[in-house]
């Protein structure tokens, strides 16, 4: 079975700071989708990020970057010089293949993590 | 791209009653969908897998009687929740996925919520 594991539950940071936010994950498949959102106080989930799991290369885009680490199953997301626009709460999630269909089968998500950027 | 839009975005209804909730995937076909659901400071938890033109798959412990789900077209799948109860109030969350069986393009793009409150 597959699992997500978000060990912090609420974070708080004044604006610029740098922020680290933790994602370990459990399967036992050897294909599978690593995935962040964030779900900002309107409601509605953000995509961020996909990566599957035969890339471990970084991804930076703008203020953000991902750490994606086969060896620990750690995907971990960092914020750099965090705005207050970034105060949300984000879920990373897993998805494995299907084993008959191929796709993406359903996503599971981690508890959230809740980052406030105070200006 | 990957837009994905749900009506209502807030509903109150009267204990008893049935409320449809509509999930449309705006600029793309979704074979699948998901409906999900979120109670306060919690993750979301995935009631049901919807496809289109077979019936739903449901998780264990949800009520398919209760929760009727319909997938009829490639953009549409409805959510009705069945003699609303105060308990049934939550966030209700529905995601499509972009792409059928090419698992190297899936991702799960979400809808805006609806808010139901039972009184």
């Amino acid at each position: 079975a597959q699992k997500v594991t978000q060990a912090q539950t609420e974070i708080s940071v004044v604006e610029k700071e740098d922020v680290t936010l933790d994602c370990v994950y459990e399967t036992r498949d050897t294909t599978y989708y690593l995935f962040w959102y964030k779900q900002p106080p309107s409601g509605e989930l953000v995509f961020l990020i996909r990566r599957n799991s035969f890339d471990e290369q970084n991804e930076i885009s703008g203020r953000y970057s991902w750490n994606f680490q086969k060896s620990t199953s750690s995907f971990n997301f960092t914020i750099t010089a965090s705005q207050v626009v970034d105060s949300a709460v984000y879920f990373c999630a897993l998805s494995e293949d299907d084993r008959y269909t191929g796709a993406n089968s359903k996503l599971t998500f981690g508890k959230g993590i809740t980052l406030s950027v105070r200006p | 791209g990957a837009v994905v839009s749900q009506h209502p975005s807030w509903v109150i209804c009267k204990s008893g009653t049935s409320v449809k909730i509509e999930c449309r995937s705006l600029d793309f076909q979704a074979t699948t969908m998901f409906w999900y659901r979120q109670f306060p400071k919690q993750s979301l938890m995935l009631m049901a897998t919807s496809n289109e033109g077979s019936k739903a798959t449901y998780e264990q412990g949800v009520e398919k009687d209760k929760f009727l789900i319909n997938h009829a077209s490639l953009t549409l799948s409805t959510l009705t929740v069945t003699s609303a109860h105060p308990e049934d109030s939550s966030f209700y969350i529905c995601s499509a996925r972009d792409g059928g069986l090419a698992s190297l393009t899936d991702t799960q793009y979400f809808g805006p919520g609806t808010r139901l409150t039972v009184l």
